[in-house]
């Protein structure tokens, strides 16, 4: 069965600051996805990362992918409070998802 | 740009009452899926669905559940009798070459 664990499951950051939710998964992949998820919303697609050293920036986020290692980064930079959510990710395999428990992101002045 | 739709967006029901949620999935799209989500916990597959017939179940997904594709544009998730553990956000999700998109849920409560 197919595990995917991500710490931290809770992120408090200040307002400028540096930070990274590791995403660790169990077996091989088709693809690893990052989502963001506000209060009672859908699930926001930001990254999918397909091969072994993928790496996608977008702003402030940037998520690489290390299939050796079964190890998905998401980097946060000089984090701003439109930042605040939850990430999710979400390891593909013959198109079904499973997803990691997702970090909780609070970002404060 | 093209998106899944979900219908209704919310729905509050008595235990024990049959559900119907409804999703139409990107047109071309060949793969469609069903998960859900309950309040602060993870997203969880429920069901696979490929060329009118179910590819894979969880666990969760036992006899009170089903799903078809009634129409060739729908597809739809029943609940055959509602308990107060299926309230939850469920998410439908399709794909044609492995990128899923997902609806904005629908919000389900059991009371």
């Amino acid at each position: 069965e197919l595990k995917v664990e991500q710490n931290p499951l809770f992120l408090s950051m200040q307002e400028g600051k540096n930070y990274t939710i590791y995403c660790n998964y169990s077996t091989t992949s088709d693809r690893l996805y990052w989502y963001r998820q506000d209060p009672g919303k859908s699930l926001e697609s930001l990254f999918v990362l397909l091969s072994n050293g993928a790496v996608k920036q977008e702003g402030r986020l940037m998520a690489s992918l290390d299939t050796k290692a079964r190890l998905s980064t998401l980097h946060i930079t000089a984090a701003v409070h439109d930042l605040s959510a939850t990430y999710f990710c979400a390891v593909a395999v013959y198109g079904k998802l499973t997803f990691g428990q997702g970090t909780i992101l609070t970002v404060h002045p | 740009e093209p998106e899944v739709t979900q219908t209704p967006s919310h729905q509050v029901t008595q235990m024990g009452q049959e559900v119907i949620l409804r999703c139409v999935p990107i047109s071309n799209h060949l793969y469609f899926y069903w998960y859900r989500q309950i309040l602060g916990q993870k997203v969880e597959f429920l069901v696979s669905f490929y060329n009118n017939e179910i590819s894979e179940k969880s666990e969760i997904f036992d006899d009170q559940f089903s799903v078809e594709r009634p129409d060739g544009s729908n597809f739809t998730l029943k609940i055959r009798s509602t308990k107060l553990e299926d309230s939850a956000m469920y998410f439908c999700a399709s794909s044609v070459s492995g990128e899923l998109f997902f609806g904005e849920g629908s919000r389900l409560t059991v009371l």
